[in-house]
């Protein structure tokens, strides 16, 4: 597609349930992102994909997040047993394979989707 | 662990002014410097990044620059407009004793920017 895809736009669930955000990457970006973005924490990272690599999850602030990236294109990021805490807006970015190049560097981000546990 | 400040976290200013936004980071251990904006609801967008050996970047009515030795960089809109106005955020890549980057962003809080007719 254009662009970086995410679904939902909107997420509201329950304490304690688990919730799956979809991320459809820029077709042919190899290496893809999550963020969240909190009031008052600003945007962190959670998770990076790089082809066949072992992904780097030394952001994800629990055992209760996950994420996979299927064929290389598709993500999927996964809390389970959701928290008020988690409230966020979880955002994904893609790019070019990140180490070659400057045009390649850069990250185009998803519009986001809004997780509200209630 | 890196830390990136952004200086002020909110700024209004009448249309046509010319402003600098800045930001900071700890570890100059740097791949480049990226500055995005964000407007309500909405993802981020690029708008200039900088290579760790490069002094500055332009595009239209924006100049970023980057000191790498001091910590800072500086996004400079000139001639600003209300369509200006939205979050500005800088983001920083590290790179490893090797020198390729990792690829995770470290973001500063943002500067909330209103520009007024």
């Amino acid at each position: 597609g254009a662009g970086v895809s995410q679904s939902p736009s909107n997420k509201v669930t329950e304490k304690g349930k688990d919730v799956e955000l979809r991320c459809d990457p820029i077709s042919g970006h190899t290496a893809l992102y999550w963020y969240r973005q909190s009031l008052g924490q600003g945007l962190e990272f959670l998770i990076y994909f790089q082809g066949n690599s072992a992904p780097d999850k030394s952001g994800l602030p629990s055992d209760r997040f996950s994420a996979e990236r299927t064929g290389g294109s598709v993500s999927t990021l996964t809390i389970q047993r959701t928290q008020q805490e988690d409230s966020a807006v979880y955002l994904c970015a893609s790019s070019l394979r990140p180490d070659r190049g400057e045009a390649k560097n850069i990250q185009y981000f998803g519009a986001g989707t809004r997780l509200s546990v209630l | 662990k890196q830390e990136v400040t952004q200086i002020p976290a909110a700024l209004s200013v009448p249309e046509g002014e010319n402003l600098v936004l800045n930001c900071s980071f700890t570890d100059s251990a740097i791949y480049n410097l990226q500055w995005f904006r964000q407007d309500p609801g909405k993802g981020l967008t690029s708008l200039l990044l900088i290579q760790s050996s490069q002094r500055e970047q332009t595009s239209g009515r924006l100049n970023a620059s980057l000191d790498k030795s001091s910590g800072r960089s500086t996004l400079y809109i000139a001639a600003s407009q209300p369509g200006d106005s939205a979050t500005y955020l800088c983001a920083v890549r590290p790179s490893n004793a090797g020198g390729t980057s990792y690829g995770k962003l470290t973001f500063g809080q943002g500067t909330i920017l209103t520009v007024h007719p």
